[in-house]
């Protein structure tokens, strides 16, 4: 099956950019998400990435993809108190049916 | 959360006893799934729905059960329940590659 690994924790000054790493085993993974998960909440979708491309930009966030090292990143711009979260990494090899792998979790802390 | 409703929210329940978890999506989307997370284990999958009465198990399966009679319901059942299932359980929904929308989740304590 498929194994994804992130640092457990990654922590950031106010302001400054954040970058969380995520690695994947499973080549086929078509559609790699990235999940955000607030103290006490459920998992939250924060963006997405096909398998085709290499960069998607969405207002503060950036997803990078080398699909040949089979790594996946997530760069927060302007990172906030709010950013104060867990954030998943999960690969999804296509079709719904069988769920998402999910990697064990990025805390990010925000010192001020 | 998006039209999917978990309970109870929180759980105390004994050694031995059952336990059933409810799911509802008013979504109407076809694939519901059940998740356990646990500290330095992330989120695993339990089992999953790719219809009404369609199951299968997912990575940590054993001691849990599910069922799916009705589209917008999907209960997840423990049978006899151990210490080792206190866990957070969520549910997720999804209907096509982008992504699952998952519940608030259920805190189970067993003692």
């Amino acid at each position: 099956g498929e194994d994804v690994e992130q640092s457990l924790f990654l922590s950031v000054r106010e302001g400054d950019s954040s970058v969380i790493n995520c690695t994947y085993t499973d080549s086929s993974s078509t559609y790699l998400y990235w999940y955000k998960q607030e103290p006490g909440a459920g998992l939250q979708l924060l963006t997405y990435i096909f398998s085709n491309m290499d960069m998607k930009q969405d207002q503060r966030l950036t997803v990078l993809l080398n699909k040949k090292d089979k790594h996946l990143s997530l760069r927060i711009a302007d990172t906030q108190t709010g950013d104060s979260a867990i954030y998943f990494c999960a690969p999804h090899s296509g079709g719904g049916a069988d769920g998402l792998t999910f990697g064990k979790g990025t805390h990010l802390i925000i010192q001020p | 959360d998006a039209g999917i409703t978990q309970s109870p929210r929180h759980k105390v329940t004994e050694t031995g006893t059952p336990v059933t978890l409810r799911c509802h999506q008013t979504e109407n989307h076809r694939y519901m799934y059940w998740y356990r997370q646990d500290p330095g284990h992330g989120l695993r999958l339990i089992h999953y729905s790719y219809g009404v009465k369609d199951t299968d198990k997912g990575e940590v399966s054993d001691g849990y059960s599910v069922s799916r009679s009705k589209t917008e319901d999907f209960l997840l059942t423990l049978e006899s329940a151990t210490s080792s299932q206190t866990s957070v359980y969520f549910c997720a929904i999804s209907e096509s590659d982008r992504g699952c929308t998952f519940g608030s989740g259920t805190r189970l304590t067993v003692v």
